[in-house]
């Protein structure tokens, strides 16, 4: 069974410090993972995607996400964190296959506090 | 271009009535994918769409269906509602399916009481 882990409910950082929101998966074959950002009575909004390619994927933002194969971890990271990153963020695999069509599986979701 | 847009945003609803929220697609993406948030259950799939064929279901009841139409807006109901349905329901739309990324609308919060 296919499946994402976030394993922190709620991640506090520092106003200007680097952030780390941490995911790992299980997923039959290679994975298409994804980070995904709301925020409150919103929507989900699109961060980056990992498919194929260089492990280490940029997205909107400033952030960017690191895959790591042998660890099944797909973190996401930001340099320097702003106030305005506070939100809830999920981590999102799609396996291959006509089961998974048009299916996303979601972790639980971390929350993350940047405090000034 | 415009979002994926969702009607109505909020909706109340009494026990054994029925539901319909409706998905507008970005302008181009062909495929519409639903899905159920609770603070319990977090995101879990309901369904997707493309070209008006249901290509995946989630493990959810039968109350729960949903079509798509020519022009890519989806439309989703729940029969019968229960105490439990109550929840953001997303809708997502992506150009094809793969290895692309979806496109989330605001979100309808369904409150049955």
């Amino acid at each position: 069974a296919q499946s994402v882990a976030q394993p922190e409910d709620q991640v506090n950082v520092a106003e200007g410090n680097p952030l780390t929101v941490k995911c790992t998966y299980s997923v039959s074959g290679n994975p298409y993972l994804f980070w995904y950002v709301q925020y409150p009575n919103r929507g989900l909004q699109f961060l980056l995607k990992y498919i194929t390619g260089d492990n280490l994927v940029k997205g909107s933002y400033g952030f960017e996400a690191e895959f790591n194969k042998s660890q099944t971890s797909f973190h996401l990271k930001k340099p320097s964190a702003l106030v305005s990153d506070s939100a809830l963020y999920f981590c999102a695999v799609r396996g291959l296959g006509s089961g998974n069509t048009g299916k996303l599986i979601f972790g639980q979701g971390t929350t993350l506090q940047v405090k000034p | 271009k415009a979002g994926v847009t969702q009607t109505p945003r909020y909706l109340i609803k009494t026990r054994g009535q029925q539901v319909t929220l409706s998905c507008s697609p970005i302008s181009g993406h062909r495929s519409v994918s639903w899905y159920q948030q609770t603070p319990g259950q977090g995101l879990q799939f309901l369904f997707e769409y493309f070209s008006e064929t249901q290509r995946n279901k989630g493990n959810f009841p039968g109350r729960f269906s949903g079509r798509q139409f020519s022009n890519s807006r989806s439309e989703m109901n729940v029969s019968t509602l229960e105490l439990g349905d109550s929840a953001l329901y997303l809708c997502a739309s992506s150009l094809r399916d793969s290895n692309y990324e979806q496109y989330f609308g605001p979100g309808t919060r369904l409150t049955v009481t």
